[in-house]
């Protein structure tokens, strides 16, 4: 089975602390994405990863950033924690394989920005 | 990605067949149709996915309409850890980078009761 693991499950910060979120997954996956997800609004996705050092903006980039160092983790890096970005964050990974292969979630981290 | 539609809550009664529409039909032949739930405070899990044959694995089956605009989701042997929602997506399989995200609609709150 594919494992995606979060780091944290539960998390409080103050505005302006910088924070890192981590992901892990075990199945050697090529892609990596992370989103968050808030009531009304769905699934939006951050940023995206399809190599190691490999990256791509997605729809709601301003205030994140990312790193992959190695295949099977990636970071997500609030820079200045602001109170709207309270929210729950999820990670995924997919292999590139077929284009048809699912993404994989982690339990989600729910971030709260005091 | 074609639009779905789905009821917004069903009931099911525990040990019982739950049978979880999708309406697709504005689908096109390269969309796959995918199913994932969520348990709440929970991140979204992949249950199953198909192009135009039926698909069945440990956790459901998944029955496509000859014509491909709507599907079923079937769990066969409900059980209270299968109180979720329920989100039916259809898109391309060959997306690649941010295309390749997810977007869930509303989906479908299963209550499976005793």
């Amino acid at each position: 089975d594919v494992k995606v693991t979060q780091s944290s499950r539960y998390l409080v910060k103050r505005t302006g602390e910088k924070v890192f979120l981590e992901c892990v997954q075990d199945m050697d996956h090529e892609n990596m994405f992370w989103y968050r997800q808030d009531p009304g609004l769905g699934l939006r996705l951050i940023y995206f990863s399809y190599d190691v050092k490999m990256k791509e903006k997605g729809d709601i980039p301003e205030g994140y950033s990312v790193s992959r160092e190695k295949k099977e983790r990636f970071s997500l890096i609030l820079e200045s924690a602001s109170t709207n970005q309270t929210s729950m964050y999820l990670c995924a990974s997919r292999t590139k394989g077929q284009g048809n292969q699912p993404q994989h979630f982690g339990d989600g981290t729910r971030l709260s920005i005091l | 990605d074609a639009k779905t539609t789905q009821p917004p809550s069903m009931d099911c009664a525990e040990g019982r067949a739950a049978n979880l529409p999708c309406n697709h039909s504005t689908i096109s032949g390269n969309e796959y149709v995918y199913w994932y739930r969520q348990i709440h405070s929970q991140g979204p899990q992949y249950i199953i996915h198909g192009l135009k044959n039926n698909e069945t694995n440990e956790m459901a089956s998944l029955i496509i309409t000859e014509d491909r605009k709507s599907s079923t989701l079937i769990l066969p042997h409900a059980t209270l850890r299968d109180t979720a929602v329920y989100y039916c997506i259809v898109r391309v399989a060959s997306g690649t980078g941010t295309a390749s995200k997810l977007t869930f609609g509303t989906g479908t709150r299963l209550q499976v009761t005793l």
